[in-house]
């Protein structure tokens, strides 16, 4: 069973659309995270979640909303998309908020904005 | 803030050779490392990390790293490098919050036969 999963793997679409990226864990983790990974493969943290409360909220423009239904996903939805959104997206989750957790990876999804 | 640089962006070796890849850390306290490793159109994968106990620290696939305090750095190495091994090598040091990690620029590792 994949630890981390992420929908879809692969996402194309216009500029100005909102789009949806869906992100699961199956291994009993309090918290969670997204990262933008750019063209020149630089990974930059975006949010994080503990146990569905907001603990991290980087400088994240506002069309980028998280949401967290319960602790085992943690979605995130991109509204007026925009070129530079383009990029791949790792969700992660580690078993608590502790700093020293290893971070468990999803496959990422790469995101292109036509 | 606590930051790490990866010196290198590019590095090709020979199968069989040593493995070296270079990460200095910036830190205010104590830092907590990591190295993560990206194969191709995946996500990333621990190979080891730093949580000052030993400063040899061994992890998966064969790579180790050493921290020096005096030198600021946390280079991750390998005695002999497979074909296997060619993949993207980042270098992560705990965040000013405590809850994240920041990235180094990464490193993308070449294995030549």
């Amino acid at each position: 069973d994949t630890a981390v999963s992420q929908t879809p793997k692969y996402l194309v679409t216009q500029m100005g659309n909102d789009k949806s990226i869906k992100c699961e864990q199956n291994l009993g983790h309090d918290t969670m995270y997204w990262y933008k990974q750019d063209s020149k493969k630089f990974l930059k943290i975006m949010f994080s979640y503990n146990n569905k409360e907001l603990i991290i909220n980087e400088t994240v423009p506002n069309r980028f909303s998280p949401k967290s239904p319960d602790k085992a996903h943690l979605n995130l939805h991109i509204n007026s998309l925009e070129l530079g959104d383009s990029a791949v997206y790792f969700c992660a989750s580690t078993r608590d908020r502790g700093f020293t957790d290893t971070q468990y990876f999803g496959p990422g999804t790469r995101l292109t904005v036509l | 803030a606590q930051s790490v640089t990866q010196l290198g962006s590019h590095v090709s070796v020979s199968e069989g050779a040593l493995v070296l890849l270079r990460c200095n850390y910036s830190s205010s306290v104590p830092p907590y490392l990591f190295w993560y490793v990206q194969y191709p159109n995946q996500g990333l994968q621990l190979l080891l990390k730093y949580t000052s106990a030993a400063t040899l620290v061994k992890g998966i696939n064969g790579f180790e790293a050493e921290f020096k305090k005096s030198e600021t750095s946390f280079h991750l190495t390998k005695p002999s490098a497979h074909m296997s091994d060619a993949a993207e090598y980042f270098c992560a040091v705990v965040s000013n919050s405590g809850y994240a990690l920041n990235f180094g620029k990464g490193t993308s590792l070449l294995v030549t036969p």
